[in-house]
This record gives structure tokens, C-alpha cells and sequence, in this order.
């Protein structure tokens, strides 16, 4: 029963390389985001999508982008991955248009970035 | 900018007693949504109830229910009879209407006693 598929669930990575994020949704959902939850922060957003090759940046962009190529698919990347971005990443999705529609969560990936 | 607050890091409860978890928000829109959502551990966080705000009748999901207060801008979270698989990271979330990201608390630690 599972709607949202987080590639990863567990990374350790280098400072500086390449790291791509995956996220997969089966509900059809317009909406897809990419948040960081690190302890005391909370969740904060990162980028989000509406629609293939739609994005919009969140409240913490700087040193990630992201990708939809296709509608159930949403990635991110972090182009030289730095040690303050160890964290884990949750990716959600939902209907378009707002409202009372509800998010639903991946289980997460959480990156260790040394 | 929206704000959300959760002024109480962790909260502990005996089983079977009542928690009453706190929220309060910063917006100047008169249209907007609230949720809860609760996230076990190491699991994928899920929804607990939503609240619209031009709904004065307060949330009510079997023990969960809130206590919406529009004008103190206060919506906390009552979990009668806890139980055991209450325990949990609690967020609090807001949406502006019209917009599709949610902003979220920093979260309440709920540890449940037996």
C-alpha cells in the first residue's frame, strides 16, 4: 500500500559529490515537494513542483535543485553536497489546488554527507 | 511570512489520560488551513486531522480533536485516552488558501507513559 517511494532510505556521501534523491508517487497527484526535517527545525521546504517541468522554490533552495520529468517522479539534487546538509529528506505529494487536500509523506531518506 | 509555533518541545502523558498539544499561528489571511500530523518513529509521517478555518465547528477524528480559536490564532491538538502507539513527533501545519505548501511547527515529542 505503498504511495509515496523514497528511493534511499539511507545515504552516506562525500563533501562535494553528486547526490540525486528519489521520489516516486502511484496516486497521480499533481503536487510533489521536497522537504528537510532536521531536529528542532521542524520541516522546512526546499523546492516544489505542480506540474512536469514546474517548479517553485521553497524557504531553504540554496544548494539544491530539482527535477520533474515525469509526473510521478520528483528528484533532488544536490549539486556539491556540503556537510551542512546532512539531514533527512521527506518528499510528499498531494492534488493540486490546495485547500484542505492532504500531503503524503515517503518514509525518508537520510543523507550523512561527511 | 506564515509562522507556526510549538512552544513545547516534549510532553509526556500516562496511558490512558487526556494531552492536550499546543499550536499557535502568525497569518493576516482570513482564508486558510490547519493540520496535524504525526510522525512514529521511523516512520512515514501521516495525517491526524485538518481544520478549515471558516468552519467554526472544531475537528473531531475518534480520540483526536482539536480546539480551534480564530482569533487568539490558536489551534491545539487533544488526544483523549493515549494510547501506546500515540508516541510520536506531532507537527502542526498551516496552508494559506490559494497555496499548496504547508509550513510547519517545529514539533512536540509526545512519550506516552505505561
Amino acid at each position: 500500500d505503498v504511495k509515496v517511494t523514497q528511493s534511499s532510505r539511507y545515504l552516506v556521501k562525500r563533501t562535494g559529490e553528486k547526490v540525486f534523491l528519489e521520489c516516486v508517487q502511484d496516486m497521480d497527484h499533481e503536487n510533489m515537494f521536497w522537504y528537510r526535517q532536521d531536529p528542532g527545525l521542524g520541516l522546512r521546504l526546499i523546492y516544489f513542483s505542480y506540474d512536469v517541468k514546474m517548479k517553485e522554490k521553497g524557504d531553504i533552495p540554496e544548494g539544491y535543485s530539482v527535477s520533474r520529468e515525469k509526473k510521478e517522479r520528483f528528484s533532488l539534487i544536490l549539486e556539491s553536497a556540503s556537510t551542512n546538509q546532512t539531514s533527512m529528506y521527506l518528499c510528499a505529494s498531494s492534488l493540486w489546488g490546495g485547500g484542505a487536500n492532504v500531503l503524503t509523506f515517503g518514509a525518508g531518506s537520510r543523507l550523512t554527507v561527511l | 511570512a506564515q509562522t507556526v509555533t510549538q512552544s513545547q518541545p516534549e510532553m509526556s502523558v500516562q496511558e490512558a489520560e487526556t494531552v492536550t498539544l499546543s499550536c499557535t499561528y502568525d497569518t493576516s489571511e482570513s482564508d486558510y488551513y490547519l493540520f496535524w500530523y504525526k510522525q512514529p518513529p521511523s516512520r512515514q509521517m501521516i495525517l491526524v486531522i485538518r481544520q478549515e478555518a471558516y468552519k467554526q465547528q472544531n475537528a473531531t477524528e475518534n480520540r483526536f480533536s482539536v480546539n480551534f480559536q480564530k482569533a487568539a490564532k490558536s489551534f491545539s491538538l487533544k488526544i483523549s485516552d493515549s494510547q501506546l502507539g500515540d508516541a510520536a513527533m506531532y507537527f502542526c501545519a498551516y496552508r494559506r488558501g490559494g497555496a499548496d505548501g504547508l509550513t510547519f511547527g517545529k514539533g512536540t515529542h509526545l512519550i506516552i507513559q505505561p
